[in-house]
């Protein structure tokens, strides 16, 4: 099956220092990938969509500058937490939609999340 | 807007009961719906889905029908067991400048006893 992975699966760092999270599609090329953030006992929130090679489209109220996001192949895309703060602490979890064309159709697959603690 | 509600938990049953997590959502046109299970640790997986009104998904004897007269994409199995413990979340496919996205319910977790 489609297999997404994220890296790395949980992080501490100090307040103001800059985290990057990688979520990459194993077997299957992915045009289109999603980051979420999730709160303990609250839904998954989208925060952000990402298409290759192009900006991203973030959902309203996420900060832009702060959540950078870049796709810059198939198989990877990555999110940057920059000058994180406590507030900033949650699980982080992306998905990757298939290319149009391949077999596994419009079906959004996640990676097993990483866990972000601020400082 | 879409929206996607589903029941509080957590849901405590004993192994072997049956199972009902109640979800409705609210959105224009017609969304495509998904249930996803999260094992503790482990990010989403898909566990079933329906795409148009009486549609019936089904997986690992799970069930739920897409009931477009009442808004609903209830969650089903007839038996229980331990190893179904985890956060199920129902969702909808909807359509945005021309991708899709999905909206995901607040999540109901089970607890399943032996």
């Amino acid at each position: 099956g489609a297999v997404v992975s994220q890296h790395p699966s949980r992080v501490i760092c100090k307040s103001g220092t800059s985290v990057k999270i990688e979520c990459r599609s194993l077997d299957f090329q992915a045009t289109t990938m999603f980051w979420y953030r999730q709160f303990p006992k609250k839904s998954l929130m989208l925060m952000a969509t990402s298409n290759e090679g192009s900006k991203a489209t973030y959902e309203q109220g996420v900060e832009k500058d702060k959540f950078l996001i870049n796709h810059a192949s198939l198989t990877l895309s990555t999110l940057t937490v920059t000058s994180a703060h406590p507030e900033d602490s949650s699980f982080y979890i992306c998905s990757a939609r298939a290319t149009p064309g391949q077999a596994m159709g419009e079906t959004q697959y996640f990676g097993p999340g990483t866990r972000l603690l601020v400082l | 807007g879409n929206s996607v509600t589903q029941m509080e938990g957590p849901v405590t049953l004993s192994e072997e009961a049956f199972l009902t997590i109640n979800c409705t959502y609210t959105a224009t046109g017609y969304p495509s719906l998904f249930w996803y299970v999260q094992y503790p640790g482990e990010g989403l997986q898909l566990l079933l889905k329906a795409t148009k009104a009486d549609d019936k998904g089904s997986n690992k004897g799970f069930e739920a029908t897409y009931r477009k007269e009442t808004t609903s994409f209830h969650l089903e199995k007839g038996s229980v067991q331990v190893s179904d413990s985890a956060v199920y979340f129902c969702a909808l496919r909807r359509m945005n400048s021309g991708y899709s996205t999905l909206t995901f319910g607040k999540g109901t977790m089970l607890l399943v006893s032996p």
